[in-house]
């Protein structure tokens, strides 16, 4: 079964660095979406992403984040300028129709210090 | 806006036992809902959904309807096993193209023991 995969898994880095998180979609999809979760708290909606321009974004997603699609397959979230307040649990998600079931990827954890 | 509220927890059930979490959205129109489920180390999978009034998602013994007059979509299973033992998450969406994001609720943690 196709599935959603994310790389790395886990991701450590020191505040002010810039991180690429990186996500493969389910081939056939075409919205393309980043939640995060920080520890022990509600996962929570970023960004989502069709046709090649953002379609929606939450005031989390402000201009230290960036979204890409830069060869028909990855789907990237950058954070320039990392902020300890960064430090979560990302998943990408895709789907074919956004009136279908969205699938989720395992996850990035990234550590800032 | 649209929001999420499941009941707090986390929950802890002997094997066997009757489970039921709450969930009430709050959204203006129709949403779909869902429950995601969340397993130890791992990410965020789709468990069940409904997408109009009165319907009833169902899955791996979990069941939940999705009742408007009452805003509510809990989940249930009759006899809970210790491999149910996971992070359960209540979500809802508009699905229209340009607001299509999943919201979800703060997640309960069940935990089943033998």
């Amino acid at each position: 079964e196709p599935e959603v995969t994310q790389t790395p898994s886990h991701q450590v880095t020191q505040m002010g660095q810039e991180v690429i998180l990186r996500c493969v979609p389910i081939s056939n999809h075409l919205y393309f979406y980043w939640y995060r979760q920080i520890l022990g708290q509600k996962v929570e909606f970023l960004v989502s992403f069709y046709n090649n321009e953002i379609s929606e974004k939450s005031e989390i997603f402000d201009d230290q984040f960036s979204v890409e699609r830069p060869d028909g397959s990855n789907f990237t979230l950058k954070i320039r300028s990392t902020k300890l307040e960064d430090s979560a649990m990302y998943f990408c998600a895709s789907t074919r129709d956004y009136l279908e079931t969205q699938y989720f990827g395992p996850g990035t954890r990234l550590l800032v210090l | 806006g649209n929001s999420v509220t499941q009941m707090e927890g986390p929950v802890t059930l002997s094997e066997e036992a009757f489970l039921t979490i709450n969930c009430t959205y709050t959204a203006t129109g129709y949403p779909s809902l869902f429950w995601y489920v969340q397993y130890p180390g791992e990410g965020l999978q789709l468990l069940l959904k409904a997408t109009k009034a009165d319907d009833k998602g169902s899955n791996k013994g979990f069941e939940a309807t999705y009742r408007k007059e009452t805003t509510s979509f809990h989940l249930e299973k009759g006899s809970v096993q210790v491999s149910d033992s996971a992070v359960y998450f209540c979500a809802l969406t508009m699905g229209s193209g340009a607001n299509s994001k999943l919201t979800f609720g703060k997640g309960i943690t069940l935990s089943v023991r033998p």
